[in-house]
């Protein structure tokens, strides 16, 4: 199989808490591993591509010194949202490609975050 | 500009008949096309890839490619009330690394 988890599924914090979330391969190894962010009824939209051992890699508009990306190891990535607002609540859901094969993204089942 | 186009629907169909799914996308040159399907308040879930001009089969699902349309469909036969959900479409563009170009997505629903 291409199992990823997340953890934890569903986080309240107070603004401007920092909140961490991991990404874990179980079953493969993740050289690369993408972070994207959904909110209610639009799709999904990719924050950064984290690689195992370098920095990551943020889309335009993501502020990397708030979205913190650390990908230690090759099954475990972690995104840590820093001084959370409200606007921040959403659905932070990750993916990644099993090393060797062609680009299937495999993803977590997300972690919902709410700020308030 | 890459770009993975889908219509959002609502794209309604009764229960036991075919589902057509369609996306477009502009690089001519890309390799590699997914199909993900995506329950309300869930994560993504690969349904099916497709790499070569034609159809491939899996079980219900049908991925068709046409590489010099630039467009990809899945179709669902005999669609069951538990197919209700978004259908995205996503590219792998050259030059993009390991990072796919997912569409806006499909809402499928199939009533009973």
């Amino acid at each position: 199989g291409a199992v990823v988890s997340q953890h934890p599924s569903r986080v309240i914090c107070k603004s401007g808490t920092s909140v961490k979330i991991e990404c874990r391969s179980l079953d493969f190894q993740a050289t690369t591993m993408f972070w994207y962010r959904q909110f209610p009824k639009q799709s999904l939209m990719l924050m950064a591509t984290s690689n195992e051992g370098s920095k990551a890699t943020y889309e335009q508009g993501v502020e990397k010194d708030k979205f913190l990306i650390n990908h230690a190891s090759l099954t475990l990535s972690t995104l840590t949202v820093t001084s959370a607002h409200p606007e921040d609540s959403s659905f932070y859901i990750c993916s990644a490609n099993r090393d060797g094969q062609t680009y299937e993204q495999y993803f977590g089942p997300g972690t919902r975050l709410t700020v308030t | 500009q890459k770009e993975v186009e889908q219509n959002s629907g609502p794209l309604s169909v009764p229960e036991g008949a075919i589902a057509s799914l369609n996306c477009t996308y502009s690089d001519r040159g890309s390799q590699s096309f997914f199909w993900y399907r995506q329950y309300s308040g869930k994560s993504p879930e690969l349904i099916m890839s497709i790499y070569s001009n034609g159809d491939k089969e899996d079980g219900r699902f049908t991925a068709q490619l046409n590489k010099a349309s630039q467009y990809v469909s899945l179709l669902i036969r005999d669609s069951q009330p538990s197919d209700s959900a978004t259908y995205l479409c996503a590219v792998k563009y050259n030059n993009a690394g390991n990072m796919l170009t997912f569409g806006g997505g499909t809402r499928l629903m199939v009533k009973p």
